[in-house]
Order: C-alpha cells, then structure tokens, then sequence
C-alpha cells in the first residue's frame, strides 16, 4: 500500500523557517517524481513545487521562487521542503503528492501537515 | 500555462446523479487531466486520469458509479447512484512543463 507521510508543520513567526519531510512507503520511491502541495484555509489546491526522481529536474510556484527549496533523499525514502522568510499567505496545510509513472498527474496524496505562520 | 475553469457548486438528490465539468483554456483540448475528490477535512484523494478521447483510468479503490468523458475542451466527471459521502469538493488537475494546474473546485452538496 502506497503511503505518504508528512511531518514537520506548525507555528512559526513572520520571517521564520520551517523544514518539511514527507517519508514514502509502499513504492519505490527513486523512481516517482513527487511534487509539493498547500491549501490555504478554507481556498483551493495550489501546487507548490516539483522534483524529478532522481533530483535532475525542480521547479517553483512563482509565489515560493526563492524562499522554498524542494529535496529528496532516495535512499531514506524522504522528501523534503525548506521553507525560509516565511509570510502570513503561506499559511496552510502542505501536502505531498507523488506523480503517477510516466505522467505528470498526481495519484496519491499524503495526510498533509498544517503550517501557521502568524506573530 | 493552461487554465481549468470549474462550476463552484453542484446539487443533487441521493442516488440521482450529478455531472461535473471541467473545461481546458483553448488551445489545450488535447491535455489529459486528473480528477480529485475531498471529503471535508481530510486530503484529496485521487479517482481518475481522464483523456481527451473519453478514456480514464480509475485509482485503485474508487467505486463504479464514478465515471469520466469528454467533448473538446471539457472533461467531465459524472457520480451515479449519488452517496452520501460523494458530498466532498472535486478538483481537476492538469500539467504545464513540470507546473500543476488545478481548478477552483466544485462543491458537491448531496440532498
């Protein structure tokens, strides 16, 4: 069973950072692509970042470009997601999504971390 | 980057059916998209890739009486035999370069 488990949400001032990690299990990971989502309380889906499965290929939601930094570790199962100079709009519980094999569509979802950034 | 444009509700009685769309920004009639479904409070959970020819591929677990098509630039999810707890948001989702591209959603209230 496919299963994507996030870890690392919470309360962080303004200006803060965070490290988010999501630890995969029932695949083999290294060979998925896998992909950063947030959802904004009570708004829709937003992608936030991808990364190829070998790492070769990343890239941003221009609202996170330069704050946000996406890795994986294949070897440990794990994705991960810097967060730095963190605002109020990043609020929102952040999910980890695997690209199906060979597409770019999600097909499983993680249980998602919530990540509150207020003084 | 393509566009998703989706109703922002939709109604129906219990076991009536209910047909959600999804239209594709133009130009983008041929791009094959995913549909999601999210039950309040919980993460989206994934129940089809839909192509532009009408063909989809269900995830594993999702029940018959959800069903994809299509006509030109719209996708279509359609839920038969309407449950109670089909009463969720349904996103669409679609790709651009290594970009994703969602819909606003659309919630479905079940009567």
């Amino acid at each position: 069973e496919v299963q994507l488990v996030e870890s690392g949400g919470g309360l962080v001032q303004p200006g803060g950072s965070l490290r988010l990690s999501c630890t995969a299990s029932g695949f083999t990971f290294s060979t998925y692509s896998m992909n950063w989502v947030r959802q904004a309380p009570g708004k829709g889906l937003e992608w936030v970042s991808y990364i190829s499965s070998s790492s070769n290929t990343i890239d941003y939601a221009d609202s996170v470009k330069g704050r946000f930094t996406i890795s994986r570790d294949n070897a440990k199962n794990s994705l991960y997601l810097q967060m730095n100079s963190l605002r109020a709009e990043d609020t929102a519980v952040y999910y980890c999504a695997r690209d199906g094999y060979g597409d770019y569509l999600l097909d499983y979802w993680g249980q998602g971390t919530l990540v509150t950034v207020s003084s | 980057q393509p566009v998703l444009t989706q109703s922002s509700s939709a109604s129906a009685s219990l076991g009536s059916s209910v047909k959600l769309t999804c239209t594709l920004s133009s130009g983008r009639t041929t791009y094959i998209i995913a549909w999601h479904q999210q039950q309040p409070g919980k993460a989206p959970r994934f129940l089809m890739k839909l192509e532009g020819t009408g063909s989809y591929n269900k995830g594993s677990g999702v029940p018959d009486r959800f069903s994809g098509s299509s006509s030109g630039a719209d996708r279509y999810l359609t839920i038969s035999n309407l449950q109670s707890e089909d009463e969720a948001d349904y996103y669409c989702e679609t790709w651009d370069s290594n970009t994703r591209v969602f819909g606003g959603g659309t919630k479905v209230t079940v009567l």
